[in-house]
């Protein structure tokens, strides 16, 4: 079966901390992404990127960064955290052109 | 840039109703049309999605939703819902022509509670 793996499926992070989300896919996507889910405000899109060493801004960028070094890591950087990034953050990929996309667990992470 | 929107927060339905959820989406190109379902502690799943061709698209879990270009619509219709049916659905569209490169712009979500 076909996987996006995020590492961890629950957080608790201190204000200020450097906080990496880590997330892995099985299935060779070109495509990787990065949502954050608030309730009331859907899912929102922070970073993206279509190849390895690229990346793009979503509609949420401020205060994150994104790494991507290997075709099946995608990683979250929050550089200092903050009590506002409380949130569930998804990951998700798809193969260019399919349109399709499959999307992990989710990470639930609380910044105090 | 697209946006969606749905219509309806929260929706409450007895058993065997039969539903549908509103979603309008808001882009001047072609566009891929998704809906997505997460049940309670769940990820997110692929319920349907609209490409091109017949505008009446059957997904899973008896699920169907229909395509209206002039209305800039993709609702979600089920004739019978059933209480497993109780979860969030999402609404969702990116550009047709990006390959799927460039990310899905979700709708706000529908909570739908069905009483038994």
């Amino acid at each position: 079966d076909v996987k996006v793996t995020q590492s961890s499926r629950y957080l608790v992070k201190r204000t200020g901390e450097k906080v990496f989300l880590e997330c892995v896919q099985d299935m060779d996507h070109e495509n990787m992404f990065w949502y954050r889910q608030d309730p009331g405000l859907g899912l929102r899109l922070i970073y993206f990127s279509y190849d390895v060493k690229m990346k793009e801004k979503g509609d949420i960028p401020e205060g994150y960064s994104v790494s991507r070094e290997k075709k099946e890591r995608f990683s979250l950087i929050l550089e200092s955290a903050s009590t506002n990034q409380t949130s569930m953050y998804l990951c998700a990929s798809s193969q260019q052109g399919a349109g399709g996309y499959t999307f992990g667990s989710g990470t639930r992470l609380t910044v105090v | 840039a697209q946006s969606v929107s749905q219509h309806n927060h929260h929706v409450i339905l007895s058993e065997a109703a039969s539903l549908e959820l509103g979603c309008n989406y808001s882009y001047g190109g072609t566009v891929n049309l998704f809906w997505y379902v997460q049940y309670p502690g769940q990820h997110l799943q692929l319920l349907l999605k609209y490409f091109s061709g017949d505008p009446l698209v059957k997904g899973i879990k008896g699920f169907e939703a229909e395509f209206i270009k002039s209305k800039f619509s993709f609702n979600l219709r089920k004739p019978s819902v059933q209480w497993s049916d109780t979860a969030e659905y999402f609404c969702a569209v990116n550009a047709g022509s990006g390959g799927g490169a460039d990310g899905l712009t979700f709708g706000k979500g529908t909570h739908l509670i069905i009483q038994p």
